[in-house]
């Protein structure tokens, strides 16, 4: 079965310095990788996702994230962060059109 | 083009009570896929639907069921409520398309007291 690690359960930045969101995997079979953001008493959006190609993958608000096959990893990345960055940030896994299978979360906390 | 939404948006029940939520899939979607929430946690995955029947489960036990309708719509039913059951519980519905992205409502927050 697969499962994601996000190590950092909360991550305080500054107000435009970069940032990094660490995510982990593991899965016997290729899978599909996913960055959700949830804000404050709201459902998942989508971030980005990467399915096949390119392992730098661009998605909204100015996020990125680079797959790295050999290190199972799906980091998360972002130059400049703003305070409408703060919200809960999820990775995520899926095989085919089965289940999304979800980290436990990294709070990113944007300080003025 | 309408999103999925989800209703009610907050429910409060007793342990041993019943409840019923219910989800509208983005128009054009033939799945229908349930998750649960605590707080503090990921979404757990709970079940999926594809033409009204149900295509994979996650570790939850049979007082949670559900349905999907012809029109894609789904509900969402617990029996015998735990207060564990606590949580926000999401709907998302996508195509039956491998790495199709799956849309999320905004919600139904249970609280079981």
């Amino acid at each position: 079965a697969q499962s994601v690690t996000q190590l950092d359960s909360q991550v305080p930045v500054f107000e435009e310095a970069p940032v990094e969101l660490r995510c982990n995997y593991s899965s016997s079979v290729s899978v599909y990788l996913f960055w959700y953001v949830q804000y404050p008493n709201q459902g998942l959006q989508l971030l980005l996702k990467y399915l096949s190609g390119s392992t730098l993958v661009k998605g909204i608000n100015g996020f990125e994230a680079e797959f790295n096959k050999s290190q199972t990893s799906f980091h998360l990345r972002k130059p400049s962060v703003h305070i409408s960055d703060t919200a809960e940030y999820f990775c995520a896994v899926r095989i085919g059109n089965e289940k999304l299978t979800f980290g436990t979360g990294t709070r990113l906390t944007i300080i003025p | 083009e309408t999103g999925v939404t989800q209703s009610p948006t907050h429910l409060i029940k007793t342990r041993g009570q019943q409840v019923t939520l219910r989800c509208s899939s983005q128009s054009g979607h033939n799945t229908v896929s349930w998750y649960q929430q605590a707080l503090g946690q990921g979404p757990q995955f709970i079940f999926q639907y594809y033409r009204e029947e149900e295509n994979g489960r996650g570790n939850f036990p049979p007082r949670f069921s559900g349905l999907q309708f012809p029109n894609y719509s789904s509900e969402l039913n617990v029996n015998a409520l735990e207060l564990d059951d606590s949580a926000l519980y999401l709907c998302a519905s996508s195509f039956r398309l491998a790495g199709s992205e799956q849309y999320f409502g905004p919600g139904t927050r249970l609280t079981v007291t």
